[in-house]
């Protein structure tokens, strides 16, 4: 079985200022990687993903992740956040090479301050 | 090309009355997951479905709740004799076939609110 741990539920930052999301996993098997974000009152969205090769991966609305292997994490970063970044984001796996589900962790909300 | 279509937006609902809960996949896509939303908890996985069977119902609560995905229409979600704990948001999502490792595309999902 798979589960997905988000460290921190609540993250404020203030407007231009770096930020990173924590996110943990454990799985028995291979997975891929993906962090979504919601904004409010909407679905989500995919932020980006990973498969295979380079461990730093690039998504939309600047922000990246870097998976590592030996700490089972995939932590999401962008260097300077803008108020539009107000948003629900989400850490998800599934595994490799099975046809299976994805289990999203409980999110971390991340508020920009002015 | 439209995306995932969920309908209703927001639903209301007297306890003990039935709601239905629908959902087109994208076009060209065969899988179809159900998710639940409640505050702090994230989303919860409900059911998988291809066209006409059910792959995986692992998170459906075993009483009252049931999944459908017919060879024609959307799938849909049905919730009989609801409480006022089955509110929440429902998200419906899906996936082509041997797709999922590139994720699933997400409706805007259906309030379900129990009064």
């Amino acid at each position: 079985a798979q589960s997905v741990t988000q460290l921190d539920s609540q993250v404020p930052v203030f407007e231009e200022a770096p930020v990173e999301l924590r996110c943990n996993y454990s799985s028995s098997v291979s997975v891929y990687l993906f962090w979504y974000v919601q904004y409010p009152n909407q679905g989500l969205q995919l932020l980006l993903k990973y498969l295979s090769g380079s461990t730093l991966v690039k998504g939309i609305n600047g922000f990246e992740a870097e998976f590592n292997k030996s700490q089972n994490s995939f932590h999401l970063r962008k260097p300077s956040v803008h108020i539009s970044d107000t948003a629900e984001y989400f850490c998800a796996v599934i595994p490799m090479n099975r046809d299976d589900k994805i289990i999203f962790g409980k999110g971390t909300r991340l508020h920009i301050l002015p | 090309n439209a995306g995932v279509m969920q309908n209703p937006r927001h639903l209301v609902r007297r306890r003990g009355q039935e709601a239905r809960l629908r959902c087109s996949p994208m076009k060209g896509h065969s899988h179809v997951y159900w998710y639940r939303q409640l505050p702090e908890e994230g989303l919860k996985f409900m059911v998988y479905l291809q066209k006409e069977n059910i792959i995986d119902e692992s998170g459906m609560p075993k009483e009252r709740f049931s999944a459908e995905f017919p060879k024609e229409g959307p799938s849909i979600l049905r919730i009989q004799q609801v409480v006022r704990g089955d509110s929440a948001a429902y998200f419906c999502a899906s996936s082509p076939s041997g797709g999922q490792k590139y994720g699933y595309t997400f409706g805007s999902g259906t309030r379900l609110t129990v009064v």
